[in-house]
């Protein structure tokens, strides 16, 4: 089974100031990650992925994650905050069920960005 | 535009009733994924259809039913609907479900009153 845990339901940040929003995995197998971003009355939208190979992955508006294995961690971080930056952020862990790859989201995380 | 596209956005009905969300995958996707997604269970994996078959189930009650047609649209049937089955229905596709990711509608939200 997996399972997704991210910390924190709502992060508050100035404008400017770094994002960190942060997921923690379990899987019985090598995990796809996956990060998505939901603005108010929208569906979810890819930020980024990890797959296979390079552990740090970018992906849109700037955001960048770092799978580590270790930690079985995949946290999410862009350097500075933009307002538009404010949503709701999903973390997901993909496996393999039955033929096809069916991802468990994580309970979401409430960006807040502060003028 | 996701290129998913999902109707109605928007459902008020009774409890007892039954309703039907309709989604159109992206061009080219052959597999559609059913979400609910509330505040008290967060985004819950309902069911996956792979071009026109079921592939994988997830945690959907005996009173939901989905299909996908041979043109690869998909709909989601609730019936005997109770408050709490009121939330937001996603409907994603992808090519294969495999590594790419998911392309997610705009969803139904669904009211029961």
């Amino acid at each position: 089974a997996q399972s997704v845990t991210q910390l924190g339901s709502h992060v508050s940040v100035s404008e400017g100031a770094l994002v960190l929003l942060r997921c923690n995995y379990s899987s019985s197998v090598p995990p796809y990650l996956f990060w998505y971003v939901q603005y108010p009355n929208q569906g979810l939208q890819l930020l980024l992925k990890y797959t296979t190979g390079a552990t740090l992955v970018k992906g849109i508006n700037g955001f960048e994650a770092e799978f580590k294995k270790s930690e079985t961690s995949f946290h999410l971080t862009k350097p500075s905050a933009h307002m538009s930056d404010a949503a709701e952020y999903f973390c997901a862990v993909s496996d393999h069920t039955g033929g096809s790859y069916i991802p468990t989201f994580g309970r979401g995380t409430s960006l807040i960005v502060h003028p | 535009d996701s290129g998913v596209t999902q109707t109605p956005k928007h459902l008020i009905t009774a409890t007892g009733q039954r309703v039907t969300l309709r989604c159109s995958p992206r061009s080219g996707d052959l597999s559609v994924y059913w979400y609910q997604q509330s505040l008290d269970q967060g985004l819950q994996f309902l069911i996956q259809y792979y071009n026109g078959e079921e592939r994988a189930k997830g945690n959907i009650l005996e009173r939901f039913s989905a299909q996908q047609f041979p043109d690869l649209h998909s709909e989601l049937n609730l019936s005997s609907l109770e408050l709490g089955d009121s939330a937001l229905y996603f409907c994603a596709s992808s090519a294969d479900g495999s590594t790419y990711g998911y392309t997610f509608g705009s969803g139904t939200r669904l009211t029961v009153v």
